[in-house]
């Protein structure tokens, strides 16, 4: 067990239709990271926020748009769903914002079917 | 840009054999290097990590990766399997300052009994 929780563990949804993804980060950590993992694209970093400002961001849809709150935990909204967007979405958790120090400790997922 | 490789996606090994899992990453600068592993079904769990200190890093479950930087590699070995190893491995890079993590592809080991 990382620390890491994330909710809900599936979901199924209809295309058009927008969801959020729920993540808590360990305890004391202050970055929270989102990776899409897909059959055809493999595990993409899609965006990552630091004690609740967004730090860096990578592959993520305009469609996707995700936010820390003061507790610190996140939410990853996804909306206009397509099928295309089925996939594990995982949450990962680290200390501080990044360096050679800090480990990113992975969430269980959300796998997301999009009928 | 930078880039992981990881050659095979599917290596089998017997019960008792070497694991070894390649990895090459593509980086002007050298990385901070992992492996993690997943289980069926659930997440990512981080084996080992290298951050510049010493090139061989020792992980959990007996695994272990050396750092060779004239060959860009980064390639895990186990001297023995167990059949409790069947799971995919990434091995994944960052350089200080781009936080983000890069993923292989992924290498599924299945463990012949």
């Amino acid at each position: 067990d990382s620390g890491v929780t994330q909710t809900p563990k599936h979901l199924i949804t209809a295309t058009g239709q927008r969801v959020t993804l729920r993540c808590s980060p360990r305890s004391g950590d202050l970055s929270v990271y989102w990776y899409q993992q897909s059959l055809d694209q493999g595990l993409q970093f899609l965006i990552q926020y630091y004690n609740g400002e967004e730090r860096a961001k990578g592959n993520i849809l305009e469609r996707f748009s995700a936010q820390q709150f003061p507790d610190l935990h996140s939410e990853l909204n996804l909306s206009s769903l397509e099928l295309g967007d089925s996939a594990l979405y995982f949450c990962a958790s680290s200390p501080s914002g990044g360096g050679r120090t800090d480990t990113q400790y992975f969430g269980p997922g959300t796998r997301l079917t999009v009928l | 840009a930078q880039s992981v490789t990881q050659l095979g996606s599917h290596v089998s090994v017997s019960e008792g054999a070497l694991v070894l899992l390649r990895c090459n990453y593509s980086s002007s600068v050298p990385p901070y290097l992992f492996w993690y592993v997943q289980y069926p079904n659930q997440g990512l769990q981080l084996l080992l990590k290298y951050t510049s200190a010493a090139t061989l890093v020792k992980g959990i479950n007996g695994f272990e990766a050396e750092f060779k930087k004239s060959e860009t590699s980064f390639h895990l070995t186990k001297p023995s399997a167990h059949m409790s190893d069947a799971a995919e491995y990434f091995c994944a890079a960052t350089n200080f300052g781009n936080e983000k993590l890069t993923f292989g592809t992924g290498t599924r080991l299945t463990i012949i009994p």
